[in-house]
C-alpha cells in the first residue's frame, strides 16, 4: 500500500528567502508525481505534475525534482512571498490505480 | 486545465440528515473520484465514481453511507447519509482523463459542517 509522507509539517520563513519542501513515498512503482496547493478551507490548485521519466520541472519559481528510485520529490520555491502561504501537498497513484495517495501536507507561512 | 464547480459551497446540516453534494466538470472525463478532508487531516479516497454502474468504494466506506451517483462523463453526485459531527470535513471532487493529460484536477470543495 502506497504510503506518501511530507517533512517538515510546518515551515515559517521570512519574505525572500529561498525554501524547500520533501515528500517520500513507499512504493516507487509510479507513473508521475503531482505537488498541489491548497488555501484554508479551499480546494486544490495543481502545481507541477512530474512524469516518472522525468527528473524536474519548473513552472515560475517553483521546481519540483523527482528521484523515483529512491522515493522522494521536493519542491523548491525561489524567494518565497507572503501569496505563497499555503499548505502544499505531494501526491501519487496509488499502485495500479489512478487515484491519488496525498501526503498530510506542509503547511507554509511567509512573513512579510 | 479543467474547470470544476461543486455545490453547495458549503453547508452547516442537522444529525440525522442527508446532504447531496453535485460536480460538475466543464468537459468530458473519464474518471471522477470523491474525496474528503476532514479537519487537520490530508485527503482521503471515499470512492471512484463510475459512469452508468455502480461507484468503486474504498475501505471504510459504504454505499449506504455515501451513495454516489454519476450519469454521464460530466458529472457526479455524493451524497452524505444520516449524518453524524464525525461527516464535518470538506468533501471535493477530483477528476482525471485523457482529454486533460494525465494532471488530476480538483473542484473548489463542499464544506460540511453537522451539528
Amino acid at each position: 500500500k502506497q504510503e506518501v509522507t511530507q517533512i517538515p509539517a510546518a515551515l515559517s520563513v521570512p519574505e525572500g528567502e529561498n525554501l524547500v519542501l520533501n515528500c517520500s513515498f513507499t512504493d516507487s512503482a509510479i507513473y508521475n508525481l503531482q505537488w498541489f496547493r491548497q488555501d484554508p478551507g479551499k480546494g486544490l490548485t495543481s502545481l507541477l505534475l512530474i512524469q516518472s521519466s522525468q527528473r524536474e520541472q519548473t513552472s515560475g519559481r517553483l521546481n519540483a525534482s523527482l528521484d523515483k528510485s529512491s522515493g522522494r520529490s521536493t519542491l523548491y520555491i525561489a524567494a518565497s512571498q507572503p501569496g505563497d502561504s499555503a499548505t502544499y501537498l505531494c501526491a501519487v497513484p496509488s499502485p495500479g490505480n489512478t487515484p491519488l495517495v496525498f501526503g498530510k501536507g506542509t503547511r507554509l507561512s511567509v512573513i512579510a | 486545465s479543467a474547470v470544476i464547480s461543486q455545490k453547495p459551497s458549503r453547508d452547516i446540516c442537522q444529525r440525522g440528515t442527508s446532504l447531496t453534494i453535485q460536480c460538475q466538470v466543464d468537459s468530458q472525463v473519464t474518471m471522477m473520484f470523491w474525496y474528503r478532508q476532514q479537519p487537520g487531516q490530508s485527503l482521503t479516497l471515499i470512492a471512484t465514481a463510475n459512469q452508468g454502474s455502480e461507484a468503486t468504494y474504498e475501505s471504510g466506506f459504504v454505499i449506504d453511507k455515501f451513495p454516489i451517483s454519476r450519469p454521464n462523463l460530466t458529472f457526479s453526485t455524493l451524497t452524505v447519509s444520516n449524518m453524524s459531527p464525525e461527516d464535518s470535513s470538506i468533501y471535493l471532487c477530483g477528476v482525471h482523463g485523457q482529454v486533460l493529460g494525465e494532471t488530476q484536477y480538483f473542484g473548489p470543495g463542499t464544506r460540511l459542517l453537522v451539528l
